[in-house]
C-alpha cells in the first residue's frame, strides 16, 4: 500500500532552525513535493525534488533519498509567519500525489 | 499568468439538500483538473480528477459526483448531501505530466458544513 508518515505537530522558537522529516511507501515514484497550508487556506507550493540531494530555495531546503524513502524540509530563521501546516506528497507511477497529513508547526516568540 | 478560482466559499447546507461546487481556471488550456476533500487534522483525499473535457475518474465511491462541461471548468455536485460531506474541498490544477513538474495549483477552498 501506500503510505505517508511525518510528525503530527512540532513546536520550535523564533529565529531558530526546524527539520520536518518525512518517510514514505509509494506504488512507483516520481518525486516528492513539500507543500505549505495556513490555517484555512490552501497549500502552496514550497518545493520539489525528484533527485536525490539537497535543493535549496532560501529560507527553505528540501533533502531527498530514495532509496531511503525519506525527505525532510528544512526551515532557517524561523518567523512567526511559518506558522502552519507543512504537507508532504511523494508522486506516485500515476504522476498521482499521496497526502499525507501534514506536520502543523508552532512557532514561538 | 495562469488563475484558479472556485466558489462559494463558505456554506452551510442541511442534510439531504443539493451541492454545486464550481472552479474555473485562467491563462492555461487542457489543464488536469482535480477535485480534493480535506477533514479536519487529516490529509487531502483525491475525489476526482480529469484530463479533459468530460472525461472524470473517480477515486473514491460516495455520493458526490464531478463533470467538466468545458476545458477550463470543473463542477462538485451532489444530490443528497450528508453529515459526513462536511470538509473543506479544494479544486486544483497541473499541466499534464511529462510536460513540468506535476506541481499543483490549488484555488482557494469552499468550507462545507452539513448540518
Amino acid at each position: 500500500g501506500q503510505n505517508i508518515d511525518q510528525p503530527t505537530e512540532m513546536t520550535a522558537t523564533e529565529g531558530a532552525i526546524v527539520q520536518i522529516n518525512c518517510t514514505y511507501q509509494t506504488s512507483g515514484f516520481n518525486g516528492l513535493f513539500w507543500y505549505q497550508q495556513h490555517a484555512g487556506e490552501a497549500p502552496t507550493f514550497l518545493s520539489y525534488n525528484v533527485l536525490d540531494g539537497l535543493e535549496e530555495k532560501g529560507r527553505f531546503s528540501s533533502f531527498l533519498s530514495r532509496s531511503k524513502g525519506y525527505s525532510y524540509l528544512l526551515l532557517k530563521e524561523l518567523q512567526m509567519k511559518d506558522s502552519a501546516s507543512y504537507l508532504c506528497a511523494p508522486m506516485d507511477s500515476n504522476y498521482q500525489l499521496i497526502w499525507g497529513a501534514g506536520t502543523k508547526l508552532i512557532i514561538k516568540p | 499568468s495562469q488563475t484558479i478560482h472556485q466558489w462559494p466559499a463558505t456554506l452551510v447546507q442541511p442534510v439531504g439538500s443539493p451541492l454545486s461546487l464550481e472552479c474555473t481556471v485562467e491563462g492555461t488550456s487542457n489543464p488536469n483538473l482535480y477535485w480534493y476533500r480535506q477533514a479536519a487534522g487529516r490529509g487531502l483525499q483525491l475525489l476526482f480528477y480529469s484530463v479533459g473535457i468530460g472525461q472524470i475518474s473517480s477515486e473514491v465511491p460516495q455520493n458526490l459526483s464531478a463533470s467538466r462541461p468545458q476545458d477550463r471548468q470543473f463542477i462538485l455536485s451532489s444530490k443528497k448531501l450528508l453529515l459526513s460531506d462536511s470538509g473543506f474541498y479544494l479544486c486544483a490544477w497541473s499541466v499534464s505530466p511529462g510536460h513540468s513538474t506535476g506541481e499543483l495549483f490549488f484555488g482557494e477552498g469552499s468550507r462545507l458544513t452539513v448540518l
